[in-house]
């Protein structure tokens, strides 16, 4: 079964450092997302990217972060300046298409992130 | 905006038994989905179970089933026969019709003991 793919499972940076989270949706999905899961917390919403542009972000989704799809197959999440307080995993997902919002996101293992 | 409440951050059961995983919500949309999502020590977030708003038939997987309440705005996930793969951290979550934002629960941590 086609899985989602992320890179790397784990990232340690320095804060102030830029990261670049990478992920390889399942092919023939239209629609991809970020969201993140601080340590014991729940899962949160950070964008939607569809036809080569934003479709949705939260207020979480600051001027810190950015999203590109910069060939056919990787989608990628950048953080410009990290904080300590952007410590999480970072979970990629895609869906086939919007549809009707019952499309089931398929979610990717994850990118733990450490900023020290 | 809506809003996911899971009340019991942790629950166990024994092998083979039954359990029944809580959640509430908050919408004030007609038509919408609700998702009950397994994630196990590897952390990947796998899909176990799907429910559509407009359909009155509570939605079954083998094993698992939920209990849809619409006026209540209730989504239990009931696990049967439990097994030991079973044990994982549970996130109900939602997603209205025309979003694309899922928004979830603060997830239930389920053990099973053999």
């Amino acid at each position: 079964e086609p899985e989602v793919t992320q890179t790397p499972s784990h990232q340690v940076t320095q804060m102030g450092q830029e990261v670049i989270l990478r992920c390889v949706p399942i092919s023939n999905h239209l629609y991809f997302y970020w969201y993140r899961q601080i340590l014991g917390q729940k899962v949160e919403f950070l964008v939607s990217f569809y036809n080569n542009e934003i479709s949705e972000k939260s207020e979480i989704f600051d001027d810190q972060f950015s999203v590109e799809r910069p060939d056919g197959s990787n989608f990628t999440l950048k953080i410009r300046s990290t904080k300590l307080e952007d410590s999480a995993m970072y979970f990629c997902a895609s869906s086939p298409g919007q549809g009707t919002g019952g499309s089931p996101l398929h979610f990717g293992n994850g990118t733990r992130l450490t900023v020290t | 905006a809506q809003t996911v409440t899971q009340s019991q951050p942790e629950m166990s059961v024994q092998e083979a038994e039954t359990v029944t995983l809580s959640c509430t919500y908050d919408t004030s949309e007609s038509d919408y989905y609700l998702f009950w999502y397994k994630q196990p020590p590897s952390r990947q977030m796998i899909l176990v179970i799907r429910q559509e708003a407009y359909k009155q038939q509570n939605a079954t997987e083998n094993r698992f089933s939920v209990n849809f309440q619409k006026a209540a705005k209730s989504f239990s996930l009931k696990i049967s026969d439990s097994q030991l793969g079973d044990a994982a951290m549970y996130f109900c979550a939602y997603r209205g019709n025309a979003g694309n934002m899922l928004t979830f629960g603060g997830g239930t941590r389920l053990m099973v003991k053999p």
